[in-house]
Order: C-alpha cells, then structure tokens, then sequence
C-alpha cells in the first residue's frame, strides 16, 4: 500500500513570500490532517478535512494561512505571506474511521 | 484543554539497558492514547494504541501500558536501531479525530 505523499520535501523562502506544500492520502482514506511541527515539539494540528469539508481549523491562523482538499483525494496548504515563525515541519496525514493516522514524510520549510 | 506531557526531554542508554518512557495526560474523556517513533527527517510511524486503562500492548522490544493518568513505554534490552524520538498523543472522545502530541522523548542507544 503506497502511503502518504507530501511534495516538496524541503522549502526556503524569504519572509512575506507566499508558499504551497502538496499532499496525497493513502486511497480510500476519507480524512485528511495537517499538523506543524517546530522543532523541538510535538506536532499540533492545524487543520482537518472529511472528504471535501472541514472538520476543525480551530488553530489555523486564517489570516495567513489556508488549505483546501479538492475532490475529497489531494490537498494544498499555502501560506501567504509567510513570518519568520512559520518555519517548522509541515506534516500530511491520513486516516478511515477505523485506523490510525499515516503520517507522511513533511515539508520542512525555512523562512529567513 | 488536553494536555500531554512527556519525560524526560532525552535519555541515553547503553545498547540492553533497559528503561521506560513517561507520558502523562489530562484529557475530556480519553478515546485512545496512542505512541509513535519518529526518526529525524521523517514523518512519525505509528506504534501502539491503548484504549482504556490496564491495557497493554507489545512489539518486539517495546511495551506500552496505561493507566488513567499516565502511560508507559518500557524498552527493553535496546539496540542502537531503536534511537529515535518517541512521541505520545492523546485523542479525545466527543468527536473528530485530533490528536494531542506531547513533546517527545528523544531516546540514544550506545553501543
């Protein structure tokens, strides 16, 4: 089974850039995570979809930050204009209402 | 709000020294706990869910136990293969299917 696909793995942009990661879930996966990680801490999520719709986005910082999942399959998470802040590891996650997350690899951003 | 809180920050042992790592949480109704590793540069790999308290779960080196206000990952006997940083999540019933991490457990086995 192929598992969560995260594209790119690594990002550096300059402050007040805009960026978008690019995710894949495991087929069949109706629910769809994404999580920040910064260094040094655990991963918080930022958003979650089931299928098309959002479930919670209670810790996404709307004014900078949005995501979309299209057709319930491939999300994109953009950032615009990125702080200095936002450097972290961005993380994809999957899941069926029976099952455990999958993570994917992460988009490590950096932003200078 | 739920927390999870995780010790210690790091911990180094010798490859067959056995020892265990805490998480301790607080959470509105515990739907399950569950313990990832997570090797640098990659995302966390799922280990063990635990569902209610008394329960335990075991793969090769690693068990992992729970009670209502904490959990265990004992290792046992570890091998350098086993460095990695451990998290510990918690997700809570009411609905949706959050997870709360803790900081993480970063584990160095020596030879």
């Amino acid at each position: 089974e192929a598992g969560v696909a995260q594209s790119p793995r690594y990002k550096i942009i300059e402050k007040r850039q805009s960026v978008a990661f690019w995710c894949n879930p495991i087929s069949g996966h109706a629910t769809l995570y994404w999580y920040q990680q910064i260094l040094g801490q655990g991963p918080k999520l930022l958003i979650q979809f089931q299928n098309n719709g959002v479930v919670d986005d209670s810790q996404l910082p709307k004014d900078r930050f949005s995501a979309e999942r299209l057709k319930g399959v491939d999300s994109t998470l953009k950032i615009q204009p990125a702080k200095l802040e936002d450097s972290a590891v961005y993380l994809c996650a999957s899941s069926t209402e029976n099952y455990g997350y999958t993570f994917g690899s992460g988009t490590r951003l950096t932003v200078v | 709000e739920d927390q999870v809180t995780q010790s210690p920050e790091a911990l180094r042992l010798q490859e067959g020294e056995s020892s265990s790592l805490n998480c301790s949480y607080t959470v509105s109704g515990l739907r399950g706990l569950f313990w990832y590793r997570q090797d640098p540069g990659k995302g966390p790999e799922f280990l063990f869910t635990l569902y209610s308290a008394g329960e335990e779960k075991e793969k090769e080196r690693l068990k992992a136990t729970l009670t209502k206000k904490e959990s265990f990952l004992h290792i046992t006997a570890p091998k350098p293969e086993d460095s990695a940083t451990y998290l510990c999540a918690v997700q809570a019933g009411g609905g949706g299917n959050k997870l709360t991490f803790g900081t993480g457990t970063q584990l160095k086995v020596e030879l």
